[in-house]
């Protein structure tokens, strides 16, 4: 079945660090590929989307890259933020259902 | 409401006990997903509705789970004779349409089974 991986956590970085958080999939069809982000005390919410190869998503700073060929889509963010501390999930979509399937998560802190 | 709600925030129920959690979708919302997310993990489909229809149920763990959207707004998540392994926040989503929408999240029920 259709399975997401991600770097495992916890990341620590210092302000205005590059950020990089990897993720790869496995899929039978062509799915949409999302980066979900939770802060806390919120509730999950997207913060990026790819639907088809080469897209490139981003959003707040953020980016990342739909590869079909290494079937990736890394997070990637120049300089990072203390308010970018929270859990990130990459998920995918297969096309035509309905649930997003999750990776585990990867909790980023900045440090000031 | 502004956003997806879900009631209680937390729940902590003694093994053996029934659980009832409530959604309420976003006003208009056609779709609404269940997700269970156990500890340090992502959280995993359990089902979906299309306004009052059940359309997929394949994620529900076992029979002692079961949900419902009577007039397609509400839902309501029930678990049967709490274990130990249900312990888990249970998170709802809403979107607008049929075809893919961005789903907004609640924050989710905590259940911890005692």
């Amino acid at each position: 079945g259709d399975s997401v991986t991600q770097m495992e956590g916890p990341v620590t970085l210092s302000e205005e660090a590059f950020l990089t958080i990897n993720c790869t999939y496995t899929a039978t069809g062509y799915p949409s590929l999302f980066w979900y982000v939770q802060y806390p005390g919120e509730g999950l919410q997207l913060l990026l989307k790819a639907t088809k190869a080469d897209d490139k998503g981003s959003n707040k700073g953020f980016e990342a890259t739909y590869r079909k060929e290494t079937t990736s889509f890394h997070l990637e963010k120049g300089s990072v933020q203390v308010s970018d501390s929270a859990v990130y999930f990459c998920a995918l979509s297969e096309a035509g259902a309905q649930k997003l399937v999750f990776g585990q998560g990867t909790r980023l802190t900045i440090n000031p | 409401g502004a956003g997806v709600s879900q009631s209680p925030r937390y729940k902590v129920a003694k093994r053996g006990q029934d659980v009832a959690l409530r959604c309420d979708p976003i006003s208009g919302h056609v779709s609404l997903f269940w997700y269970q997310q156990a500890l340090g993990q992502g959280p995993e489909f359990l089902t979906y509705f299309q306004n009052e229809a059940q359309l997929d149920k394949s994620g529900l763990p076992s029979d002692r789970f079961f949900a419902e959207r009577p007039e397609g707004s509400v839902s309501t998540l029930k678990i049967q004779r709490t274990q130990q392994e249900d312990s888990a926040v249970y998170l709802c989503a809403s979107s607008y349409g049929t075809g893919w929408h961005e789903a907004f999240f609640g924050q989710g029920t905590r259940l911890t089974v005692v």
